[in-house]
């Protein structure tokens, strides 16, 4: 089983960074989503990754530590638009389920 | 245009009565799964496909059924739905497992 735990809420100022950090415990490991979902909407795809170290994405980056069960999203320069929730998903090693974590909602205030 | 299409969108029913959430894929996508979304719980799998007819159970699998008989669709089915079923569902697919997946819109359903 996996136990993913992400913070529920955060705020921010548009134009400035904010960072969502993600931990998970899993018997087997095998690669983690960050997904964007605004509110009423089906989750959109951000970033995945399945090795070590810093993914750059635009605005968007997502960074995984396989041997500390953490992984962060980072958004730069928020934007108005930024606001909505941002949910972590792990995937198994063995079987083939992906687990999301509760999800995090971003409110960015001008 | 690629997308996930999921029918109904909304749909307020009465325990016991059998209902179905069609989803359907144009994208030749082998693997579809089934969630629901619910506060503070985030979203759950209850159902899986590695493709057709391959299906297995995802964290919160009662309550429901799922066939995949042809690859493009993967409709929910429950059979006697009950109140604590009432849910947003998401079907989504992706080309192969571990690659990231595409939603449909959501089916919000209340079981009264």
């Amino acid at each position: 089983g996996q136990n993913i735990d992400q913070p529920t809420e955060m705020t921010a100022t548009e134009g400035a960074i904010v960072q969502i950090n993600c931990t998970y415990q899993t018997s087997g490991f095998n690669g983690l989503f960050w997904y964007q979902q605004h509110a009423g909407e089906a989750p959109t795809f951000l970033s995945y990754n399945v090795l070590d170290g810093l993914e750059e994405k635009g605005r968007f980056s997502s960074f995984l530590s396989r041997s500390k069960g953490y992984s962060y999203l980072l958004l730069k320069e928020l934007q108005m638009k930024d606001s909505a929730s941002y949910l972590c998903a792990v995937r198994e090693a063995a079987g083939n389920k992906l687990t999301f974590g509760g999800g995090t909602r971003v409110l960015v205030k001008p | 245009e690629a997308q996930v299409t999921q029918n109904p969108r909304y749909l307020i029913t009465v325990t016991g009565k059998k209902l179905t959430v069609t989803c359907s894929q144009n994208m030749n996508h082998e693997y579809m799964s089934w969630y629901r979304q619910d506060p503070g719980l985030g979203l759950r799998q209850i159902y899986y496909s590695m493709n057709v007819e391959v299906t297995d159970k995802g964290d919160v699998p009662e309550g429901y059924k799922v066939s995949r008989k042809e690859k493009r669709n993967f409709p929910l089915i429950l059979e006697s739905p009950s109140p604590n079923q009432t849910s947003l569902y998401f079907c989504a697919s992706s080309l192969t497992w571990g690659q990231p997946q595409h939603f449909g819109d959501g089916t919000r359903l209340s079981i009264l």
